[in-house]
């Protein structure tokens, strides 16, 4: 089956402790991408990756961290979680970016709270 | 700033109604416009990805229209059902990037 796995589905955690959420799609999908989503606001970009190797800043990228050594995966990382960073976070997929034409393949989600 | 605008925010209907919401977005360097459906404790799922002024496209009871002119879509879903519960959101690919709205939520009540 086509998808993203999104690991975990959930997590608690404390103020500074270094947190990885992983990210894998089977599609051999080039453009990966991670999102937060917060009550009231839209999705919003992180980081995003055309391909392998490639990474670059999307709109709220303070705080974060991400690798794209393999094509399938596109882990995301806080080195040092604050409480703002409670979200709703999503990575998604895509063949490409070029110009939107495809849609994305969301993973499942991870609610992480940071106290 | 690019803003995708979404109306109205939520939406509660009886089966069997037809229904219709809107998506507001940025018609300067338009490339595509994508509608998700957004079932809750789920992750949104791609419904139609359009391109063209006039484009309409159709899924079922679902269907889209697209006015990239005056920088709007429609998403119509005719008789609802319950299961049509649900976020729509949009999102426009202007320049290099895709920008998402906030969603219209839709409860269905039988």
């Amino acid at each position: 089956e086509a998808q993203v796995t999104q690991n975990p589905r959930y997590l608690i955690t404390v103020t500074g402790k270094k947190l990885t959420v992983t990210c894998s799609q089977n599609m051999n999908h080039e453009y990966m991408s991670w999102y937060r989503q917060d009550p009231g606001l839209g999705l919003r970009q992180i980081y995003y990756s055309m391909n392998v190797e490639v990474t670059d800043k999307g709109d709220v990228p303070e705080g974060y961290k991400v690798s794209r050594k393999e094509k399938r995966n596109f882990p995301l990382i806080l080195e040092s979680p604050s409480p703002n960073q409670t979200s709703l976070y999503f990575c998604a997929s895509s063949p490409t970016s070029e110009e939107g034409y495809y849609g994305y393949t969301f993973g499942s989600g991870t609610r992480l709270t940071v106290v | 700033i690019l803003n995708v605008e979404q109306s109205p925010q939520s939406l509660h209907v009886q089966e069997g109604d037809s229904t219709n919401f809107t998506c507001s977005f940025p018609s300067s360097n338009f490339y595509a416009l994508h509608w998700y459906r957004w079932e809750t404790a789920k992750s949104p799922e791609a419904l139609f990805v359009m391109t063209l002024n006039g484009d309409e496209k159709k899924k079922g009871r679902i269907s889209a229209t697209l006015n990239t002119k005056e920088g709007y879509s429609y998403l119509y879903i005719k008789g609802s059902q319950p299961e049509d519960s649900a976020t729509y959101l949009c999102a426009s690919y202007n320049t290099d990037k895709l920008i998402f709205g906030t969603g219209t939520r839709l409860q269905v009540f039988p």
